[in-house]
């Protein structure tokens, strides 16, 4: 029971690369999204989606796109990482099903460093 | 203002002690509430969810007052395992989207 995978742990970056942060879950969720927490910030959203096809922007959606081609994948792409996108990068997911009472499951973090 | 906005910390205690952290929350339409905890370096966990009527969970308590839009969380006999950092979290209506607040960092000392 996998839950919720995150790759790769740990990225290191030069400013103008581009990378993509993958999510994976097997649990069927309809909902998954992205964040990134930073020092005193909490975890702060950056996109959502709640289904294949469907995907929105979150609190901070700038320099970062996504994509929902399948309901298990929800990569995070940084076409020109800035140092200001250092950071730890978490994926969530959940059933959609009684959406607004059940819990985010989370992957183990990326984290990434934009030198 | 922020959408969730918790008490700063952090909050030093000792074994044994009672602690309670608040949460404001700002969307009057958000339905539905929970508490995360958060161990340095690692992925937020659920807690426990939060019911209109209050709820408890072993030493952990949550309490929702709507008309404030004010979460609590209280923690009873607290043990050196709970030290973390807990976060309050709102889901927002219409959209889907999950706010978490900047949490609050417990440290329990024996």
């Amino acid at each position: 029971n996998a839950g919720v995978t995150q790759t790769p742990k740990f990225q290191v970056l030069k400013t103008g690369q581009s990378m993509t942060l993958q999510c994976a879950q097997d649990m069927n969720h309809e909902y998954m999204s992205w964040y990134r927490q930073d020092p005193g910030m909490g975890l702060r959203l950056i996109h959502y989606s709640v289904g294949a096809g469907i995907t929105d922007q979150g609190e901070v959606p700038n320099g970062y796109n996504v994509s929902r081609s399948t309901t298990e994948d929800f990569p995070l792409r940084l076409l020109s990482a800035a140092p200001s996108q250092t950071s730890v990068y978490f994926c969530a997911s959940r059933t959609r099903q009684s959406a607004y009472n059940s819990p985010l499951h989370f992957g183990n973090g990326t984290r990434l460093t934009v030198t | 203002r922020k959408e969730v906005e918790q008490d700063p910390g952090p909050f030093n205690v000792p074994e044994g002690a009672t602690v309670a952290f608040n949460c404001t929350y700002s969307n009057s339409a958000s339905q539905s509430f929970f508490w995360y905890r958060q161990d340095c370096r690692k992925e937020p966990k659920l807690l426990m969810s939060v019911y209109s009527s209050g709820n408890e969970d072993g030493r952990f308590t949550a309490q929702l007052n709507r008309a404030s839009q004010y979460i609590s969380l209280l923690i009873r006999d607290s043990k050196l395992s709970d030290s973390a950092t807990y976060l309050c979290v709102v889901n927002i209506p219409g959209g889907f989207k999950t706010i978490f607040g900047a949490g609050t960092r417990l440290f329990v000392k024996a």
